[in-house]
């Protein structure tokens, strides 16, 4: 069974830095992708941020030249790093496995974490 | 990257059949098949109940099913159930190789 586990979150000052991890198993580096995905306390969700099989990221605006996604494959771990965090960063990130169809991505979310909660706050 | 459109919330009683619209763009519901749909209760991750517009993944009720016209998406739950009562979001791929979700409608079984 497919399991996603998020780690490294807590409160953090605006400005601050912030770095969350995502376990995953098990874990396909040459096809498997990971989104991030956050939910502000009682709003809905708001996609983050992608990395693919072959390390390309892309971001939602709202996150561009802040966030960056990494992933290290021996650790089968992939990583969210938060810089100059704002107010607005506040939620309970998760992150969730790309969907493939045969090997292919087909751009949604089949596996979830349980999400770790990032607080901004001085 | 505006959220796609839901209406906040919709209502049926217990057998019926209700549909959640999601509205797009031409950027991005208009332009692909990879839309998905997600369920979630409260205090719960989200779960994924359909792909590529009206795919169920394994172990998904029969009674949840999608469709696509245009720029505009659908989610339908027939022989609505209590436990269908939860938060219900759409998902799309973008032209922008980024994904947008919906604003979210709260089923509720009345």
């Amino acid at each position: 069974e497919v399991q996603l586990e998020e780690s490294g979150g807590g409160l953090v000052q605006p400005g601050g830095s912030l770095r969350l991890s995502c376990a995953v198993s098990p874990f396909t580096a040459n096809t498997d992708y990971v989104n991030w995905v956050r939910q502000a306390p009682g709003k809905g969700l708001e996609w983050v941020a992608v990395i693919y099989h072959d390390a390309t990221t892309y971001y939602a605006d709202s996150v561009k030249a802040r966030f960056t996604v990494s992933r290290d494959t021996s650790k089968n771990t992939v990583y969210l790093q938060m810089n100059r965090v704002r107010a607005e960063d506040t939620a309970l990130y998760y992150c969730a496995r790309g969907g493939l169809v045969v090997t292919e991505p087909h751009y949604f979310f089949d596996y979830w974490g349980r999400g770790a909660l990032v607080t901004v706050s001085s | 990257q505006s959220a796609l459109t839901q209406p906040a919330s919709v209502s049926g009683s217990p057998g019926q059949s209700i549909t959640i619209s999601c509205f797009g763009t031409s950027r991005d519901i208009g332009s692909y098949q990879y839309v998905s749909w997600y369920q979630q209760h409260p205090g719960k991750a989200p779960k994924l109940i359909l792909f590529d517009v009206n795919n169920r993944p394994s172990g998904v009720s029969n009674r949840f099913s999608g469709s696509k016209s245009g720029n505009t998406a659908s989610l339908t739950i027939s022989g609505l159930q209590a436990e269908d009562e939860a938060d219900y979001y759409c998902v799309s791929y973008t032209m922008r190789y980024t994904y947008v979700f919906g604003s979210g409608t709260k089923v509720a079984v009345v």
